[in-house]
C-alpha cells in the first residue's frame, strides 16, 4: 500500500469553528489532491497541488483552503466550519512521471462531522 | 448532466454469476479511463485501468467505446469478496485531474 496518512481519522466539531486536516506521504509523489465523498455526489476535488507551494481549485473549492510547505505534507483547512461541510474527506497522491495513465493512491480518509 | 454517470444500482447478485456494470461519460476529450474499486468506509483503490483495445485481468474484463462515450465492467464467476462499491473514473486530455461517477454498489449472495 502507498505510504499515505491522514490525521485525524475522526473529528466533530462546531460551526464556525476551524479544522485543519493533514495529509502525509512518504512516496515523493509531486500531485496531492483534497477530495469530499458525499451520498449521490460521488467523490470531488476541492483543491489539489503539483508541487512545493502549487496549488489550485477543484470543483468544491468554497469555504477551504490548503497549504503544501513540504512535499510530504498537505493541509486542508475549514476556516470556519459549516455543517455543509461534514463529509469523509480522502487525500490521494499520483506523479505523472510514472506514466499518462498513472494511478491515483487514496489515504484512508477522514470523517468530519460538524454540529 | 453529470460529467461521469453510472447506474448506482445495488445490484444483488448470487455468487457465481456474470454481472455487468456501464458508465457514460460526457467530455468527448476525456482521455484515461478507470475503474476504482471502493469497499465499505474505505478507501477508493485502483481496479484495472480501461484500454482503447478492452483488457481483462482475471475475473475482469473492462471495454471502452470512445463513438458512444461509454465504458462498461465485466465480472465473471463473481466471488464473495467481488462485494464493493464500483467507481468509474475518467481524466481530462494533458491533466491529472480525475471525475468520478458515483459508483455501482454490487452485493454478492452466498
Amino acid at each position: 500500500d502507498a505510504g499515505i496518512t491522514q490525521s485525524p481519522r475522526h473529528k466533530v466539531t462546531e460551526t464556525g469553528t476551524p479544522v485543519t486536516l493533514r495529509c502525509h506521504q512518504t512516496e515523493n509523489h509531486r500531485y496531492m489532491y483534497w477530495y469530499r465523498q458525499d451520498p449521490g455526489h460521488g467523490l470531488r476535488l476541492i483543491h489539489y497541488s503539483y508541487g512545493v507551494k502549487d496549488t489550485d481549485k477543484g470543483e468544491v473549492s468554497d469555504g477551504y483552503s490548503v497549504s503544501r510547505s513540504k512535499t510530504e505534507d498537505f493541509l486542508l483547512t475549514l476556516e470556519s466550519a459549516t455543517s455543509s461541510q461534514t463529509s469523509v474527506y480522502f487525500c490521494a497522491i499520483s506523479d505523472p512521471a510514472r506514466g499518462q495513465l498513472n494511478e491515483q493512491f487514496f489515504g484512508p480518509g477522514t470523517r468530519l462531522t460538524v454540529l | 448532466r453529470k460529467e461521469v454517470e453510472q447506474d448506482p444500482g445495488p445490484f444483488n447478485v448470487p455468487e457465481g454469476a456474470t454481472v455487468a456494470f456501464n458508465c457514460t461519460y460526457s467530455n468527448s476529450a476525456s482521455q484515461s479511463f478507470f475503474w476504482y474499486r471502493q469497499d465499505c468506509r474505505k478507501e477508493p483503490k485502483l481496479l484495472m485501468s480501461v484500454y482503447s483495445s478492452g483488457n481483462e485481468d482475471g475475473r475482469f474484463t473492462a471495454q471502452l467505446n470512445r463513438a458512444s462515450q461509454y465504458i462498461s465492467l465485466l465480472i465473471r464467476d463473481s466471488k464473495l469478496s467481488d462485494s464493493a462499491t464500483y467507481l468509474c473514473v475518467v481524466r481530462g486530455f494533458g491533466n491529472e485531474k480525475l471525475t468520478f461517477g458515483t459508483g455501482t454498489r454490487l452485493t454478492i449472495i452466498p
